[in-house]
């Protein structure tokens, strides 16, 4: 019930092209969802959250798909750039972020 | 502006070596703290929280324990690191108040 799937396991797009990392939850009472981007031997940043009560975020490039039903989100890079080259991770938690539930990591590479 | 900071940023360490790794938060009071780990290409694991200060929780047995002896520091120790300790080490926190989790840069830990 804790688990959060993430797939693909590595990714390659060339640059210009949209790059989509899906997610899939079982528990839910999951109600806080973020993505966070991590750069090799660097800590992972908070790129994007999103929660139930909207299908829909976008910050510049980056969007988050959400579908209540299907228990399911996804992160769409548009337009995406050999700099968004990284190891990207889906989460989610109940309430405040103490008890993020942490998919495996999407390794995204862009192609110049 | 709130920063968190954790020392040393490498460490290579014989087996049966003690381990001490320190990680502080500014700018911020009474912060969750975390430790996570992440094994080479694999993805996050929880390690140990903290809701403050003296009070720590383990979410997986094992041959290391947390300790928070001050309001922003939090420490990870062991007193006989095995092979399997090798690995990228994270703290993180939130704020009471927000659900979002900062991670600081890393410390990694080669256990020989």
């Amino acid at each position: 019930q804790q688990q959060v799937k993430q797939s693909p396991q590595s990714l390659i797009v060339q640059k210009g092209g949209i790059s989509i990392i899906n997610c899939a939850y079982e528990n839910t009472a999951f109600d806080y969802f973020p993505w966070y981007q991590q750069f090799p031997g660097k800590g992972p940043a908070l790129l994007i959250a999103i929660r139930p009560d909207v299908s829909e975020k976008k910050e510049g490039r980056f969007t988050i798909s959400f579908n209540k039903s299907a228990k399911q989100f996804s992160l769409h890079i548009m337009d995406s750039q050999p700099g968004d080259s990284a190891t990207y991770f889906c989460a989610a938690s109940k309430g405040a972020a103490r008890q993020l539930t942490f998919g495996s990591g999407t390794q995204l590479t862009v192609l110049p | 502006s709130q920063t968190i900071h954790q020392w040393p940023a490498t460490l290579v360490q014989p087996v049966g070596s003690p381990l001490s790794l320190e990680c502080t938060v500014e700018g911020t009071s009474n912060p969750n703290l975390y430790w996570y780990r992440q094994a080479a290409g694999r993805g996050l694991q929880l390690l140990f929280y903290s809701v403050g200060i003296g009070q720590i929780s383990s979410e997986v047995p094992q041959n290391l324990s947390a300790s928070r002896p001050q309001d922003r520091q939090f420490i990870l120790s062991s007193k006989k690191l095995l092979l399997s300790d090798s690995g990228f080490y994270l703290c993180a926190w939130t704020g009471t108040n927000t659900g979002e989790l900062f991670f600081g840069e890393g410390s990694r830990l080669t256990v020989l």
